[in-house]
């Protein structure tokens, strides 16, 4: 069970608009900077989205993040097939009931139809 | 070019030990925190722990799952960090990434333990 929740899955038909969700509490979100990670299949995680809306270089205007209160949502628009992947939510942590320091989501399956 | 490459995984016995090596370059490696984050077959992000730079004193952090058996360090004159893995169980199976600061990745070694 992680601590940040995620859908495990979401679709939409190419060219469509998609958006993620990850949940979480004051402990992590609600007080911390998230990040978003794509992991195309059978590859190694990229950094999407850091400081809650910020792209590093590369990034498509295409994706975008948005944080509020202990939520944050990863936005895709202009959806094509090569953004099928699993997207994963992650921040500091300050609880001890955490497990650890940094927390990830449980990962959303994003398939364009 | 920012480049991280992980190697030492492989196929060890429950109970044994291995020490996975991270080497970077294309940055000045003294100045980041560097993590160490896996993923068992199937499965999500798992967060393994850190070591913080030399300025903010190289201290570590853990996940609960690893703390006490697992250790960090550090050698920034080769820009190496290290994964030094002791007491393995067959649910530390995973690939291993090592990160920038959860920023740049690399591509992951895969480690199994299994009799």
């Amino acid at each position: 069970q992680s601590v940040l929740t995620q859908p495990p899955s979401v679709s939409a038909a190419p060219g469509q608009k998609v958006t993620i969700s990850c949940s979480g509490s004051s402990s992590n979100i609600g007080n911390n900077y998230v990040s978003w990670y794509q992991q195309l299949p059978g590859t190694a995680p990229k950094l999407l989205i850091y400081d809650n809306n910020k792209r590093p270089s590369g990034i498509p205007d295409r994706f975008s993040g948005s944080k509020s209160g202990t939520s944050a949502t990863l936005g895709i628009t202009g959806l094509q097939t090569g953004d099928e992947a699993d997207y994963y939510c992650g921040t500091w942590d300050s609880s001890l009931s955490a497990g650890s320091p940094w927390v990830f989501g449980g990962g959303t399956k994003l398939t364009v139809l | 070019e920012v480049q991280l490459v992980e190697s030492g995984g492989g196929l060890v016995q429950p109970g044994r030990s291995l020490r996975l090596s991270c080497t970077a370059s294309g940055f000045t490696f003294g100045d980041y925190a560097m993590s160490w984050v896996r993923q068992a077959p199937g499965k999500g992000l798992e967060w393994v722990g850190f070591i913080r730079s030399k300025a903010y004193g190289g201290t570590t952090e853990y996940a609960a799952s690893v703390k006490g058996r697992f250790t960090i360090s550090r050698d920034d004159s080769k820009s190496i960090a290290y994964l030094q893995m002791n007491s393995l169980k067959t649910e530390d199976t995973a690939v291993y990434y090592c990160t920038r600061s959860q920023d740049v990745w690399g591509q992951g070694t895969t480690v199994t333990v299994s009799s």
